[in-house]
């Protein structure tokens, strides 16, 4: 069964960036998409971005001249690096596997338990 | 980026239950649409993949229907541990988008 984990701050200051990694265990990042998603308090889901494993990437364009996501496949883990933050940035951020179907994403399998981070000084 | 609207925002429904959830999506995405729910302070969780496939291990009563535009979510006998909130999500363009959620309480 793959697991997933988040770590990273809990508080960032305005302006800083926010960074956070997801280690994956029980499977190999080989051959998957993995994203991040976040979600505010009281509020819904906001999808952030994907990697591949080879590092081919893809953001929300909403979000991408801020994001960064990046792949240590050696270390079996991705990270998120949003630049710039404000308060705006609070919320719970959870990383996700991406499953193929039939050659088409389809749906996000597997969830770390996602980690809260506030944006405040 | 395609908008996801979902139908009702909050639904009160009794043990035995059967609830039925819609998700309008503002173009049409053929049949990449997912379920999630998702309990208090815990991470959504995949019930159905495009639009009708039931994920492994969640129980049958959970079903998915529809295709380009229109879909549904029916529990067919609510249990205990289905309140919770509900959201669908399009993986056919990108932006990745879901809807804002339905959350389902105890009448």
């Amino acid at each position: 069964q793959v697991q997933l984990q988040e770590s990273g701050p809990g508080l960032v200051k305005p302006s800083e960036t926010l960074s956070l990694t997801c280690a994956v265990s029980g499977g190999s990042l080989s051959n998957y998409y993995w994203t991040w998603i976040r979600q505010p308090p009281g509020k819904g889901l906001e999808w952030i971005g994907y990697i591949y494993y080879s590092g081919n990437t893809n953001y929300n364009p909403s979000l991408k001249s801020r994001v960064t996501i990046s792949v240590d496949t050696s270390r079996n883990l991705f990270s998120l690096n949003l630049s710039s933050v404000t308060p705006a940035d609070t919320a719970v951020y959870f990383c996700a596997r991406v499953p193929m179907l039939r050659g088409a994403f389809s749906s996000f399998d597997f969830w770390g338990q996602g980690a809260l981070v506030t944006v405040s000084s | 980026d395609i908008q996801m609207t979902q139908s009702p925002s909050s639904v009160s429904a009794s043990v035995g239950d059967r609830v039925t959830i819609t998700c309008r999506a503002s173009q049409v995405i053929n049949s990449w649409l997912a379920w999630y729910q998702q309990k208090p302070g815990k991470a959504p969780k995949l019930l159905i993949y495009a639009a009708s496939s039931l994920q492994s291990g969640v129980p049958s009563r959970f079903g998915g229907s529809g295709s380009g535009t229109d879909f549904t979510l029916t529990i067919s006998s609510l249990q205990p541990e289905d309140f919770a909130t509900y959201y669908c999500q399009q993986a056919n363009s990108f932006p990745w988008t879901f809807g804002q959620g339905t959350t389902v309480e105890i009448k």
